[in-house]
């Protein structure tokens, strides 16, 4: 069972450049979301989206966009990399009153 | 704004000593999760707790949820090798919104 899958695992960008994120689930779930993790800091939310057809910003949502290409799909976009994005990209899926499901993360770094 | 405070931060003990995590908050929250990481890894749930003053217990980890639903705590006896990672909570807030807690990382020394 795949469950979350995310590509790439591993990135390095230039400053300016973008890139975007893909993130897919086979576990038919309704609600996704984009987390990023830093050192000390525990999974801050970027975006997430309820269902098929909806986004919200979640608590560090600039810099980033998003889209829910379908309901297994959700890519995480940016379109001006900057350092201070350099981070541990999480994926999850879910439904309501249902746990997370994570994918393996996606390492980018920003130089 | 960092709503769920974890501690300690770190941990390094001896197999088969005790411990306990405290997840901390001024917020309410509908139900609350924990979650080990591994590197290279998501996280993956342990447990779910809903109601205030709910106690469960997976084997030799027991999950408190405080009675007012703002603070949880994971206690672990006779810790092993195995348990070493990176534990987190999460408290939802909503219907679809979780907050993660800042981690502890606990290691588990043979």
């Amino acid at each position: 069972n795949a469950g979350v899958t995310q590509t790439p695992k591993f990135q390095v960008l230039k400053t300016g450049q973008s890139m975007t994120l893909q993130c897919a689930q086979d576990m038919n779930h309704n609600s996704m979301y984009w987390y990023r993790q830093d050192p000390g800091m525990g999974l801050r939310l970027i975006y997430y989206s309820a269902s098929e057809g909806t986004t919200d910003k979640g608590e560090v949502p600039n810099g980033y966009n998003v889209s829910r290409l379908n309901k297994r799909e959700f890519s995480l976009r940016l379109e001006s990399a900057a350092p201070s994005q350099t981070s541990v990209y999480f994926c999850a899926s879910s439904d309501i009153n249902q746990p997370q499901h994570f994918g393996d993360g996606t390492r980018l770094s920003i130089l | 704004t960092q709503l769920l405070e974890q501690s300690p931060q770190f941990l390094s003990i001896q197999e088969g000593e005790n411990l306990t995590v405290y997840c901390n908050s001024s917020s309410v929250f509908s139900s609350l999760q924990w979650y080990r990481q591994e590197p290279g890894e998501g996280p993956v749930l342990l447990v779910t707790v809903v109601t205030g003053g709910e106690v469960k217990k997976l084997k030799r980890l027991t999950f408190q949820f405080g009675d007012a639903r703002k603070d949880s705590s994971l206690h672990i006896t006779a810790a092993q090798p195995g348990d070493t990672g990176l534990y987190l909570c999460a408290g939802k807030q909503g219907t679809y919104k979780y907050i993660f807690g800042t981690g502890t990382r606990l290691k588990v020394l043979a």
